[in-house]
């Protein structure tokens, strides 16, 4: 069975740090699109970045120079470095497949909260 | 940047026809996704590629798109239908994928 299981969420402060992971299963991270996708609480979903089975990387403007996407073959693993934190970053932060860059979302994680405040 | 606007709700009685919009600049152009979110939970596709539906998704969902509209249809609705709903999109000029604001659908 498919799956994607988030984690590394958690409270952190204005300014800090955090990495997020996917593990997936049953099929590859690298022969796929892979995107993360948060909703901010009692808001909408926003795309925030993905990474390309080329692996050419892409980020949603308010996310561009403080996160990076990225994977690890050999764990089977995404990844979402996020730095420079700001309140508004607090969601939930769901990791989400494609098969191609036009295909839609077939398989999400459950998802991990964010929390950013002092 | 490209914009997909949806109302902010939608009602409907049991039993009756519910149609969900998503607005777009020639979006009938572009390939649309539709994904259901229930409180609590992560969304699930429901449409893909603008009237295709998943394996388990009922037949009384369908969506259609054409010109500055895409449409999400979901017939005989049921009390468990009420949801959220997202259109979906990839923006090839900025290469980044868009959501629309969603829809809370209520069942009267």
């Amino acid at each position: 069975e498919v799956q994607l299981v988030e984690s590394g969420g958690g409270l952190i402060q204005p300014g800090g740090s955090l990495r997020l992971s996917c593990a997936a299963s049953e099929f590859t991270v690298s022969g796929n699109y892979m995107s993360w996708v948060r909703q901010a609480p009692g808001k909408g979903l926003e795309w925030v970045s993905v990474i390309y089975s080329g692996g050419n990387t892409f980020y949603a403007d308010s996310v561009k120079g403080r996160f990076t996407i990225s994977r690890d073959n050999s764990k089977n693993t995404l990844y979402l470095q996020m730095n420079s934190l700001r309140a508004e970053d607090t969601a939930v932060y769901y990791c989400a497949r494609s098969t191609a860059v036009v295909a839609a979302f077939d398989y999400w994680g459950q998802g991990t909260l964010v929390t950013v405040s002092s | 940047s490209y914009v997909l606007t949806q109302p902010p709700s939608v009602s409907v009685a049991p039993g009756k026809t519910a149609r969900i919009t998503c607005g777009g600049n020639n979006i009938g152009s572009k390939s649309v996704h539709w994904y259901q979110q229930k409180p609590g939970q992560a969304p699930v596709l429901v449409i893909y590629y603008d009237s295709d539906r998943p394996s388990g998704i009922p037949e009384r969902f369908s969506g259609s798109n054409s010109g500055n509209t895409a449409t999400l249809t979901i017939s005989r609705v049921e009390a468990g239908d009420e949801a959220d709903y997202y259109c979906q999109v990839w923006d090839s000029s900025s290469d980044h994928q868009v959501f629309g604001g969603g829809t809370k659908l209520t069942v009267l």
